[in-house]
């Protein structure tokens, strides 16, 4: 089956520092991918979706500038927080989605658990 | 505003049983699409479903099935003959067509015991 891998698994650093997460598609063309975050006490959120050679459309509330996306291949997409602070930590999950549109399955990866000290 | 609620903080049940998990939305918008999706005790999450508002009708995917009511603005999920793997939780999530804004309930733990 699709296979999504998610680098780091877990991250801690100090504040200040940028940190980034890598997504990759294993084994299909990953055309839109997604940046979940997820709270403590399991609340989710949608951060943004990107497209293969298209800036990221960010959800509502989301910095964009602290939580940059890039999408430049078919099989990566990388998020990068910058200037980390402790409230940035979370459970950062990506998800890919391949080339044959909205009826596609999502694929996860097993997420980065981002630790800022 | 979007609001979605899944009441059911969690639930538990014995092997076997059915067992239907709720989710409520409020939207104001006439086309948008809700998701399902499980996140096991491992953590990483999976896709289960999508579902376009137009699209009223009733999928069956194996032992589940997505009973959508837009009248009653529910998008309830139903194991049936549940397994000990469906432990799990259970988000529910809609998504407006027109912003940029995903919602997801709070979630529904499910602990299926042997």
């Amino acid at each position: 089956g699709a296979v999504v891998s998610q680098h780091p698994s877990r991250v801690i650093c100090k504040s200040g520092t940028s940190v980034k997460i890598e997504c990759r598609s294993l084994d299909f063309q990953a055309t839109t991918m997604f940046w979940y975050r997820q709270f403590p006490k399991q609340s989710l959120m949608l951060m943004a979706t990107s497209n293969e050679g298209s800036k990221a459309t960010y959800e509502q509330g989301v910095e964009k500038d602290k939580f940059l996306i890039n999408h430049a291949s078919l099989t990566l997409s990388t998020l990068t927080v910058t200037s980390a602070h402790p409230e940035d930590s979370s459970f950062y999950i990506c998800s890919a989605r391949g080339p044959k549109g909205l009826n596609q399955p999502q694929h996860f990866g097993d997420g980065t658990r981002l630790s800022i000290l | 505003a979007q609001k979605v609620t899944q009441a059911q903080t969690e639930i538990s049940v014995v092997e076997k049983e059915d067992v239907t998990l709720d989710c409520v939305y409020e939207t104001r918008d006439t086309t948008y699409y809700l998701f399902w999706y499980k996140q096991p005790p491992s953590g990483e999450l999976v896709f289960l479903i999508r579902r376009n508002s137009f699209d009223e009708q009733n999928e069956i995917s194996g032992r589940y099935s997505w009973n959508f009511q837009k009248s009653t603005s529910s998008f309830n999920f139903t194991i049936t003959a549940s397994q000990v793997v469906d432990s799990a939780v259970y988000f529910c999530a809609l998504r407006n067509t027109g912003g940029f804004k995903t919602i997801f309930g709070a979630g529904t733990r499910l602990f299926v015991k042997a």
